[in-house]
């Protein structure tokens, strides 16, 4: 079993591009998130889904899309990349739905928009 | 601005010696949990509190939660230089599924 995947893990981008990164998870949980983690920083929630078709703004969403079309998969749009996104993104996810269980965490995509 | 926030920043101890770690919080929470990463790597899950809970052990970890102060502590006992990594706090907020994190306490064990 993989766990939770992402794809791609390295991306460079030109300022104005757009790009999807895919998550997908092979643990049939409900949960799932996208996080963004800058240099020194911590996690930052950018969207979550607490179901297959539905999903949350997080902290910082401005400049994302998200898309959960079914269970296992959770992606993150970026329709028109700055530097600003320039970053590390993780992807996660939990069993059930709220209620004590840990999250399990992709290896990441380091994502750098110049 | 985020959750938790973690302090210290950073720690740096002798193996052998013990490390404490705090987060607080701002919002009514379900649980508490603490992670560790590793440099370049993704997060990985070490203990977690429930908030009608006070203290939890695992192994070398002890987590204390104090929800009237809204904050925990994590402390590893007779730490090892393996121990060396970035710990994060995280909370279930009661609303639901979101789960935030702090800004994280790296961790430097000497050997």
């Amino acid at each position: 079993n993989a766990g939770v995947t992402q794809t791609p893990k390295f991306q460079v981008l030109k300022t104005g591009q757009s790009m999807t990164l895919q998550c997908a998870q092979d643990m049939n949980h409900n949960s799932m998130y996208w996080y963004r983690q800058d240099p020194g920083m911590g996690l930052r929630l950018i969207y979550y889904s607490a179901s297959e078709g539905t999903t949350d703004k997080g902290e910082v969403p401005n400049g994302y899309n998200v898309s959960r079309l079914n269970k296992r998969e959770f992606s993150l749009r970026l329709e028109s990349a700055a530097p600003s996104q320039t970053s590390v993104y993780f992807c996660a996810n939990r069993g059930g739905g709220a209620g004590d269980t840990e999250a399990f965490f992709g290896q990441g995509t380091r994502l750098t928009v110049v | 601005s985020q959750q938790g926030e973690e302090d210290p920043q950073a720690l740096s101890i002798q193996e052998g010696e013990n490390a404490t770690m705090n987060c607080s919080y701002k919002t009514s929470i379900n649980n508490l949990q603490w992670y560790r990463q590793n440099s370049g790597r993704g997060l990985v899950h070490l203990i977690l509190i429930r908030s009608n809970e006070r203290e939890k052990h695992s192994g070398r970890l002890r987590v204390t939660l104090d929800t009237s102060k809204k904050s925990s502590s994590l402390l590893i006992t007779a730490s090892r230089a393996a121990d060396t990594a970035s710990y994060f706090c995280a909370t279930e907020e009661t609303s639901g599924s979101r789960l935030t994190f702090g800004e994280g306490t790296q961790l430097t064990v000497n050997p």
